[in-house]
């Protein structure tokens, strides 16, 4: 079946440091990537997305890029705060059909220290 | 503008008990999500609905059960809970809109232990 993999399961940096997550995808037909971030406790909430049209997308400090070739997309984040530590989760659309249905990879905890 | 509500927002239950978790939705979206999430596993679709009176299967729908009798309301039911379904169950909903896919907003969780 589908499925998405997240690499890594934890990342430490110091504050002021940029830090990757990348994540890979198996279904072809996926064309919708969003990545979320859930703070301890907390929903998870929306930070950045992108579409298969699109080969990279940025926010201030955040930039996601796809290489839809390799089927592989990773979240970049810049000039990383303490208020940066929590777990990223990516995600990718599943099937053709406009579902709306996504799989999920399986998290990074991301500490900043300060 | 609530978003999306879920309640309860904890419950404890004994195995073989049954109950039901509530979603609310007031961004007047189609499409409604059930998800569980468990240390190191993400979020795993459980059953999900394109509209009212439609619903389907996710990843893990097994002892699960789910209702969309009104648009704004998406129900996930446990007919018999094991300590296997304890976890923290995430409601979400998004627009739908042809030919694209619109980001999901989800709710608070509900966290539940089956002893």
């Amino acid at each position: 079946g589908e499925n998405v993999e997240q690499h890594p399961s934890t990342l430490s940096v110091q504050e002021g440091d940029s830090a990757v997550i990348k994540c890979t995808y198996s279904d072809s037909a996926s064309n919708y990537f969003p990545w979320y971030k859930q703070e301890l406790g907390k929903r998870p909430q929306l930070i950045i997305d992108i579409r298969s049209n699109v080969g990279e997308k940025k926010d201030q400090r955040i930039a996601v890029t796809l290489n839809k070739t390799a089927k592989h997309f990773s979240l970049h984040i810049t000039e990383t705060q303490p208020e940066d530590s929590a777990v990223y989760f990516c995600a990718a659309s599943i099937g053709s059909g406009n579902t709306g249905k996504l799989i999920f990879g399986q998290g990074t905890t991301l500490q900043v220290k300060p | 503008n609530a978003g999306v509500t879920q309640t309860p927002k904890f419950r404890v239950l004994k195995t073989g008990q049954s109950m039901t978790l509530l979603c609310a939705q007031d961004m007047n979206h189609e499409y409604m999500y059930w998800y569980r999430q468990d240390p190191g596993m993400g979020l795993r679709l459980i059953h999900y609905s394109v509209g009212e009176g439609t619903t389907a299967k996710g990843e893990v729908p097994d002892g699960y059960n789910v209702s969309r009798l009104k648009k704004q309301n998406f129900l996930l039911g446990l007919e018999s809970a094991a300590p296997s379904q304890t976890s923290v169950y995430f409601c979400a909903s998004s627009y739908s809109r042809t030919g694209t896919i619109d980001p999901q907003h989800f709710g608070d969780g509900t966290r539940l232990s089956i002893l």
